[in-house]
């Protein structure tokens, strides 16, 4: 199965940061690509998806990039309603893996 | 609106085996293209993908687990199951179901709608 490695697994940052969180596939993926934001007690929620479209209504600070083997969540400037965990998921090939996470916390 | 909600026994012991219900709205099962699929996450730990099933009846189950799960669907009630035998303290869990965004080919490219999650616990 294709391993999904976050980094980095937790980070502090203060509001109106830029932060980058990066996700990579042990092998390539193309484009096949999805990040979700996590709130404690609650689902995913989908953010972006082929690796950098913009879900509807999610605000543009949140961008994603990458093809193949590396890719990057950026968020650029953070928001108190940012603070929270985020994954990425592949779906280039079954089973569809997720990465192990980034906690994202207030500095 | 697209919703999906999941249920079932909130408790199960060891061995035993887990049904979950997912009951959804907004769309129908017996569209082409679309597919739903269930997922778990264990007490302050990452995702992990289960199943999927689509409109036609293809499956898909995670490699490492697809010995003990079934997953099935009964488009008249809008509904998706997943069965999970031989439970183990290890698969506690909150089990979701997700619709899945297909592009243009069909090619799956994001769990877009997700349920709120039901926490199962394995103890005996």
């Amino acid at each position: 199965a294709i391993q999904l490695t976050q980094s980095p697994s937790s980070l502090s940052a203060s509001v109106g940061d830029r932060v980058t969180i990066t996700c990579r596939a042990s092998q390539g993926i193309s484009s096949a690509l999805a990040w979700y934001q996590q709130k404690p007690g609650k689902a995913p929620k989908l953010l972006i998806y082929d690796a950098s479209s913009l879900e509807s209504g999610v605000p543009s600070r949140f961008s994603g990039s990458g093809s193949g083997t590396d890719f990057t969540l950026t968020i650029s400037s953070l928001q108190p309603e940012d603070f929270a965990t985020y994954y990425c998921q592949q779906f280039n090939s079954y089973s569809y893996t997720f990465g192990q996470g980034t906690k994202l916390e207030i500095k | 609106q697209v919703t999906l909600r999941e249920s079932g026994p909130a408790l199960v012991k060891p061995t035993q085996t887990l049904t979950l219900t997912c009951t959804f709205s907004g769309f129908s099962l017996s569209t082409s293209g679309m597919c739903v699929s269930w997922i778990r996450q264990p007490p302050g730990k990452a995702l992990e993908w289960l199943a999927r099933i689509d409109w036609d009846d293809d499956k898909y189950y995670s490699t490492s687990l697809k010995t003990r799960l079934t997953i099935s669907k009964d488009t008249s009630k809008n509904q998706v199951v997943l069965t999970m035998t031989n439970m183990d303290p290890v698969d506690t869990a909150t089990y979701y179901c997700a619709r899945i965004r297909v592009g243009g080919d069909y090619t799956p490219v994001a769990f877009d709608i997700w349920g709120q999650g039901t926490m199962v616990t394995v103890s005996s």
